[in-house]
């Protein structure tokens, strides 16, 4: 099992360009989520998903779109990138039935210039 | 409101010690999860603990364990015989209510860098 795969590893974008961040995961895990991480900040919750066709915001969705076609896919959209984008992307993944343990990424390192 | 606080930015330890890393919680619900994770400088994120709100014993996985005080609302994670490879950021976090469609939320601390000395 590759667990959780997200690409690309690092991006660097210019204000104004979009742009999706590949995650996939083949444990069949039913949730899926999105989260950024800023200095100081921890990790906090962009968009999540507890099925395929199913999705919701979490704390922080401004600026990010997601869509769910399949149980193994979850990009992430950046529509415009903004400078206050900038950061590391971390997509997990979590079964149905268990206590919520989430299974990470290794993410990806992400530039807005 | 933070639902997470943990208020050590950085804790150091002597090889061989235990330590012990504080996280406090908010919440109104009666059944949540609290989980710990590990961030090496490598930067991935890996799973150490689980405590569940109405599990009676604290939960223990090796050298880690989860000091559960429901009361207080703290879930403090104590790591004993400190290693140097446990030199990493340390982030508590909580899912919110039983399940089902919470399991893809957490919310996060802003976590507490862990230096193991020899």
């Amino acid at each position: 099992n590759a667990g959780v795969t997200q690409t690309p590893k690092f991006q660097v974008l210019k204000t104004g360009q979009s742009m999706t961040l590949q995650c996939a995961q083949d444990m069949n895990h039913e949730y899926m989520s999105w989260y950024r991480q800023d200095p100081g900040m921890g990790l906090r919750l962009i968009h999540y998903s507890v099925g395929a066709g199913i999705t919701d915001q979490g704390e922080v969705p401004n600026g990010y779109n997601v869509s769910r076609s399949t149980t193994e896919d979850f990009p992430l959209r950046l529509l415009s990138a903004a400078p206050s984008q900038t950061s590391v992307y971390f997509c997990a993944s979590s079964r149905q039935g268990g206590p919520g343990e989430q299974y990470f990424g290794p993410g990806t390192r992400l530039t807005v210039t | 409101a933070q639902k997470i606080t943990q208020t050590q930015p950085g804790m150091f330890v002597q090889e061989k010690e235990a330590v012990t890393l504080d996280c406090t919680y908010d919440t109104s619900d009666q059944s949540y999860g609290l989980f710990w994770y590990k961030q090496p400088s490598s930067g991935e994120m890996i799973f150490l603990i689980y405590q569940g709100s109405y599990d009676e014993q604290n939960a223990t996985e090796g050298r880690y364990s989860l000091n559960f005080q429901k009361a207080r609302k703290s879930a403090n994670l104590v790591i004993s015989a400190s290693q140097l490879g446990d030199s990493a950021m340390y982030f508590c976090a909580m899912r919110e209510g039983p399940g089902g469609s919470t399991l893809g939320r957490l919310y996060f601390g802003r976590g507490t860098q862990l230096t193991v000395w020899p």
